[in-house]
């Protein structure tokens, strides 16, 4: 039992340049969440998806595009990095309630230069 | 509006010495609670979580949390610190209904030898 797996654990891009970040979990779970992480500012979320098929913008969605594939799999997608998308990344997924605990992945360190 | 403030950025304690890491929450409803750990370089992991019942809640780790309705607040507490607690601390707020958490800025614990 893996629990939430993202890919890459690293990346440095060029301004303007695309890329996109794997995120995947085999709890069967219905909900996941993309975030990020800056010094300071605590998690905040760009996108989540309540179930399979649905996805909405979260708290800082501008910049990026997501996917949510089928139940296992949730992309994140940067379609021209900025250097202020600098940051760590974490994926997330939750069973269904809002009681229900966020089982978080590794995260992926992104440099844009 | 909403919000989760952690009043305290860092905090240095000697290992052994108890620990208290303030949580204050603005929230409508009643809240569901969380409180997460972050090691160097980690994901995130649940301690604990309150949504009914006793307000006393035990976690792992030997962790504890009492939330208190009339002060809206969540703090964590530990009776002796050991090195290995040295991480940062997440609390979290959630609501029934709503797939989105709202999450304090963190506070880095430091353990002194």
């Amino acid at each position: 039992n893996a629990g939430v797996t993202q890919t890459p654990k690293f990346q440095v891009l060029k301004t303007g340049q695309s890329m996109t970040l794997q995120c995947a979990q085999d709890m069967n779970h219905n909900s996941m969440y993309w975030y990020r992480q800056d010094p300071g500012m605590g998690l905040r979320l760009i996108y989540y998806s309540a179930s399979e098929g649905t996805t909405d913008k979260g708290e800082v969605p501008n910049g990026y595009n997501v996917s949510r594939l089928n139940k296992r799999e949730f992309s994140l997608r940067l379609e021209s990095a900025a250097p202020s998308q600098t940051s760590v990344y974490f994926c997330a997924s939750r069973q269904q309630g809002a009681s229900d605990t966020q089982y978080f992945g590794p995260g992926t360190r992104l440099t844009v230069l | 509006a909403q919000s989760v403030t952690q009043p305290d950025i860092h905090i240095t304690v000697s290992e052994g010495a108890s620990l208290e890491l303030r949580c204050n929450y603005s929230y409508g409803a009643t809240p569901y609670l969380f409180w997460y750990v972050q090691s160097p370089g980690q994901g995130l992991q649940l301690l604990l979580k309150y949504f009914s019942g006793d307000t006393l809640v035990q976690g792992i780790k030997g962790f504890e949390a009492e939330f208190k309705r009339s002060q809206s607040s969540f703090n964590l507490r530990k009776p002796s610190v050991h090195w290995s607690d040295a991480a940062e601390y997440f609390c979290a707020v959630g609501q029934e209904g709503n797939y989105q958490l709202i999450w304090g800025a963190g506070t880095k614990l430091i353990i002194k030898p």
